[in-house]
């Protein structure tokens, strides 16, 4: 059974970076079957895809968060991890963990619970 | 950029069947995947490539996509299955994009 766990800070300060970490159990982010992403959620309102990362660091990035973004991963403890910098309060959200099914489509068939992410000081 | 639009809600009584749409252009042309996602849980996925179910997930679930629609289905609708529902796409021009959600009311 596919698990992904985030965890990390819940509040952050405005202009600070936000840093997450999401780790996987069940499957291996090496054995390169998938791509593993991270989506948010603003309080109340739809969903928001941020990015994926490959297990080889090969990155793609939602165009409109591009500048702030960064997802890295290590392999050797099955975790991927975002750093969104310079955040304001419209950054507040649930931030999900989850893999993507890659092919003729993109898809994500496994989710992690979510972790809430306020941003105030 | 393409966009895809849901209603915001959608209402049926319990046994009926329950039609969540989402539209943009030529959506037919490319496969729509569907989320389900209760007050404070993950969304969790109900319908794969426009029409496919994971394991696990009920047959009164089903999709369609054509033309500029596609269709979530949920047959015989139970009190259970009162949720927000996303569609979602990717291709290599709209990117990975979601809809603004749907609020499934059971009556």
């Amino acid at each position: 059974q596919v698990q992904l766990q985030e965890s990390g800070p819940g509040l952050v300060t405005p202009s600070q970076t936000l840093s997450l970490t999401c780790t996987v159990s069940g499957d291996s982010i090496s054995g390169g079957a998938y791509y593993w992403s991270w989506i948010r959620q603003h309080p109340g309102k739809g969903l928001e895809w941020i990015g994926y990362i490959y297990y080889s660091g090969s990155t793609y990035y939602n165009p409109s968060l591009k500048s702030r973004v960064t997802i890295s991963v290590d392999t050797s403890k099955n975790q991927f991890s975002l750093r969104l910098s310079s955040v304001t309060a419209a950054d507040t959200a649930v931030y999900y963990c989850a893999r993507v099914v890659v092919g003729a489509t993109q898809y994500f068939d496994y989710w992690g619970q979510g972790t809430l992410v306020t941003v105030s000081s | 950029s393409y966009v895809v639009t849901q209603p915001p809600s959608v209402s049926v009584a319990p046994g009926q069947t329950a039609r969540i749409t989402c539209v943009g252009n030529n959506i037919g042309s490319t496969s729509v995947h569907w989320y389900q996602q209760k007050p404070g849980q993950a969304p969790v996925l109900v319908v794969y490539d426009d029409s496919d179910r994971p394991s696990g997930i009920p047959e009164r679930f089903s999709g369609s996509n054509s033309g500029n629609t596609a269709t979530l289905t949920i047959s015989r609708v139970e009190a259970g299955d009162e949720a927000d529902y996303y569609c979602q796409v990717w291709d290599s021009t709209t990117d990975l994009l979601f809809g603004g959600g749907t609020k499934l009311t059971v009556l």
